[in-house]
């Protein structure tokens, strides 16, 4: 079964420092895997996705993601935190056949002036 | 640029009541869905809907929720006796196609407080 895990609650880090929210994946088969990020009281709006191809993914805002098979991880990056970034940041999987993504926990990351 | 719409964006309803939340997907998407979150934690699906039928569902969707495209635009979610542990957010969300190929877009979501 797919699964997507975060293993941060919550990651602080001082505004202009870089960032990372870290994810790590078990699929069967190629995974297929995607960035949200959900502000207070929005909904979830899509930040980028690793489909195939290269393993740096770039994508809304300046964030990045680095694909790692071998490791099954999907970590979120950012070169330099902003205050505006302080928001709930979801991974999510999809395997196989299913039409579903599957979300993690999420991480709530806060970025401090 | 084109979004996907919600309503109520807030629903109070008594427990064992009848709940509709309604969404307008992007109009080109084929492919609907609806997903809820429990007090800002994790993001839960619930069903997913493509050429008028069901193609997927949890087990959180028993018999009590049911989903229907009525007139095209709309896409709805009714819960036909709500309980107390119903009270979440629910999500819309649309897809031009299978999510393999392209994200979902989502809605603002609709607050469902169940006392």
């Amino acid at each position: 079964a797919q699964s997507v895990a975060q293993p941060e609650d919550q990651v602080n880090v001082a505004e202009g420092n870089p960032l990372t929210v870290k994810c790590t994946y078990s699929v069967s088969g190629n995974p297929y895997l995607f960035w949200y990020v959900q502000y207070p009281n929005r909904g979830l709006q899509f930040l980028l996705k690793y489909i195939t191809g290269d393993n740096l993914v770039k994508g809304s805002y300046g964030f990045e993601a680095e694909f790692n098979k071998s490791q099954t991880s999907f970590h979120l990056k950012k070169p330099s935190a902003l205050v505006s970034d302080s928001a709930l940041y979801f991974c999510a999987v999809k395997g196989g056949s299913s039409y579903k993504l599957i979300f993690g926990s999420g991480t709530r990351l806060l970025v401090r002036p | 640029e084109p979004e996907v719409t919600q309503t109520p964006s807030h629903q109070v309803t008594q427990m064992g009541q009848e709940v509709i939340l309604r969404c307008v997907p992007i109009s080109n998407h084929l492919y609907f869905y609806w997903y809820r979150q429990i007090l800002g934690q994790k993001v839960e699906f619930l069903v997913s809907f493509y050429n008028n039928e069901i193609s997927e569902k949890s087990e959180i969707f028993d018999d009590q929720f049911s989903v229907e495209r009525p007139d095209g635009s709309n896409f709805t979610l009714k819960i036909r006796s709500t309980k107390l542990e119903d009270s979440a957010m629910y999500f819309c969300a649309s897809s031009e196609g299978q999510t393999n190929t392209g994200e979902l877009f989502f809605g603002e979501g609709s607050r469902l407080t169940v006392l």
